[in-house]
Order: structure tokens, then C-alpha cells, then sequence
């Protein structure tokens, strides 16, 4: 039980298709992650949440737009995707912004036709 | 910039064997030091951390020393399991306060009876 939990687990959408990942962590953590997992190369850290306020945007872009609503819950928009977007999104959280330990969600496997 | 460089994978061993997955890194500064292990379907799970030179991280018994002098964080275990088969992914932290973990491509750890 990692604490961290994400809907849906498996995704399969059109490139026209408008969807959303969540993400919703019962740590009490007030930092929220969401990362990329590409066959083969490293994970990206696509954007960061402190205390529901973006402090990172890794070059992303725009057809991803997260949404942090609150402390607990992190959302990630996908509309016009293309297929080298198909990947595993990974969420993750941790205690404070710089020090603490990351825990990651399940992730979802997004599959763009 | 930073960096992280592990072993290519597959690595298979039979039971009981000994582990040892390489992992260099580039960092300015004096980074922390992780090993993260992802179990099939699930997300990653941190299994040890060093954050100063010399300082050994240990748990389920693995372990990985950090050596400045090398820069290097191999990760070992002297008797491998059935259930240790997952994808081991070795990452670093810049520094105090900062939120950016870099991974390595990860290593793929198959053990068979």
C-alpha cells in the first residue's frame, strides 16, 4: 500500500479524445508529482506541485495540463495527443518540496491510437 | 548537468546468487542517492538511499554504498529470491531543497528457481 492511487490504470484514447488522469494521495504529503515512462529511456519529470502551486514545468507540452485542485488531489488534461505520448504516468508525492522521500502511485498506461 | 548511468539490462541470476547492479552518476555538489525497485505493474518503491559520502543505505537486504571517490552507488545483494525479480532504477537528488530526482534507464532483474 504505497498511499498514492491513480485512476484510470489503463487508458486507450484517439488522438481527437479528451481525457484526464488523477491522482489522489492520503499521506498528507504537500508536493505532487507527475512523471513520464518511456520504454527504454528514463523517467521525465513532467511537472511540480508545492502546496498546490506549479514550481516546475519540465518543457512539457501544451496538449499536457495538470491541475492541482488541493494538497491531495493532482490531475493530468490530455487533449490531442499523439501516439509517441503512449506511456506509463507515474504520480508521486512527498512530505516537503525539497527533502522528502518520493512515493509513487501505480501509474496509468496511456495508449494513443 | 546531472546524470545517472546503470547497467543494461536484462541481468537473470538463479536463485541464491549474488547481486550486483552498477550505477555511476554526474552531479555537481554533493547529491543524495537513491535505489528505487518497480515490481511488475506497480509503481516504484524506494528501497534504500544514501545522502553523504561513505553513508551505506540497507534494506530487505540489499545494500549500496556511496562512493564519492568513484561516484558510484552500486547496488548489492548477497542471495537473490524468486520475488526479487522487478526493474531497478538508481537515481539522484541534486541537493537540500531541491525536488528534482534524475533516474537512470533502469535494470531489469529476472531470478528464476
Amino acid at each position: 500500500e504505497t498511499g498514492v492511487t491513480q485512476t484510470p490504470r489503463h487508458l486507450v484514447m484517439g488522438m481527437t479524445n479528451k481525457k484526464s488522469l488523477k491522482c489522489e494521495q492520503h499521506l498528507g504529503h504537500n508536493a505532487m508529482y507527475w512523471y513520464k515512462q518511456s520504454a527504454k529511456k528514463p523517467l521525465e519529470l513532467m511537472f511540480v506541485y508545492s502546496l498546490e502551486e506549479r514550481v516546475e514545468n519540465n518543457s512539457v507540452p501544451s496538449r499536457f495540463s495538470p491541475e492541482c485542485p488541493n494538497s491531495s488531489h493532482l490531475f493530468l488534461h490530455l487533449h490531442t495527443l499523439q501516439p509517441e505520448d503512449s506511456a506509463l504516468y507515474l504520480c508521486a508525492s512527498s512530505q516537503e518540496r525539497g527533502g522528502g522521500e518520493q512515493f509513487f502511485g501505480p501509474g496509468t498506461r496511456l495508449t494513443v491510437l | 548537468g546531472n546524470s545517472v548511468t546503470q547497467m543494461e539490462g536484462p541481468v537473470t541470476l538463479s536463485e541464491e546468487a549474488f547481486l550486483t547492479i552498477n550505477c555511476t552518476y554526474t552531479a555537481t555538489g554533493y547529491p543524495s542517492l537513491f535505489w528505487y525497485v518497480q515490481y511488475p505493474g506497480e509503481g516504484l518503491q524506494l528501497l534504500l538511499k544514501a545522502t553523504k559520502a561513505d553513508d551505506k543505505g540497507s534494506n530487505k537486504g540489499f545494500e549500496a554504498t556511496y562512493r564519492k571517490e568513484t561516484t558510484s552507488f552500486h547496488l548489492e545483494k548477497g542471495s537473490v529470491q524468486v520475488s526479487d525479480s522487478a526493474v531497478y532504477f538508481c537515481a539522484l537528488r541534486p541537493g537540500a531543497g531541491s525536488y528534482q530526482l534524475t533516474f537512470g534507464k533502469g535494470t531489469k532483474l529476472s531470478v528464476i528457481p
